[in-house]
């Protein structure tokens, strides 16, 4: 079955660190990736998505993720993380042909001022 | 535009009822799929519904079913509830599934 798996449950950082947060997808054929974000108290919203082509995009407020398909990672990174970027982050898959869009379990980050 | 309307906003519950969400999809999207979210655990699939057809099902038991209508609008029901299905219960609709879900704010179910 297929299945997306998050390598932290919850992360700490200063501001102005950098981040990189991992994303596994068990799906060994083509797929479809995005990462979304849940402010506090806010809906669940997409931060960026891979279809094809390039393999790094960008997406909002200055986020960007790298899909390896050799690795069947797509790793969320940032290079300077501000206090509003806490949140939680969620990495999904899901195949082309209309199949269902699969969550990862969540990282939460927290960032200190 | 409206985004996804979810009603109710809060629930509570006891053992052995049934409750039924609804779900108000963009106008003009035709998928509208359906999580489960609770801490630790993230957002556990339940069913997308496309064109009024039950399209993908997740792993939860019979008790959780839902449908769709021709406006797209779409209802989940759980009878018989337990106190595990305490959740946030999020509606996310798409043009057509597979691309970028719009979210609503969800229904908190509490099971007493």
């Amino acid at each position: 079955a297929q299945s997306v798996s998050q390598h932290n449950h919850h992360v700490i950082l200063s501001e102005a660190a950098s981040l990189e947060l991992g994303c596994n997808y068990s799906y060994g054929g083509t797929v479809n990736l995005f990462w979304y974000v849940q402010y506090p108290g806010q809906h669940l919203q997409l931060l960026l998505k891979y279809f094809s082509g390039d393999p790094l995009v960008k997406g909002i407020k200055g986020f960007e993720a790298e899909f390896i398909k050799s690795k069947f990672s797509f790793n969320l990174r940032k290079p300077s993380v501000q206090w509003s970027d806490t949140a939680e982050y969620f990495c999904a898959v899901t195949r082309t042909s209309y199949d269902k869009v699969i969550f990862g379990p969540g990282t939460s980050l927290s960032v200190i001022p | 535009k409206a985004g996804v309307t979810q009603t109710p906003r809060y629930l509570i519950k006891t053992r052995g009822q049934q409750v039924t969400l609804s779900c108000s999809p963009i106008s003009g999207h035709r998928s509208v799929s359906w999580y489960q979210q609770t801490p630790g655990q993230g957002l556990q699939f339940l069913f997308e519904y496309f064109s009024e057809t039950q399209r993908n099902k997740g792993n939860f038991p019979g008790r959780f079913s839902g449908r769709q209508f021709s406006n797209s609008r779409s209802e989940m029901n759980v009878s018989t509830l337990e106190l595990g299905d305490s959740a946030l219960y999020l509606c996310a609709s798409s043009w057509t599934g597979d691309e970028k879900l719009f979210f609503g704010s969800g229904t908190q179910l509490s099971v007493l």
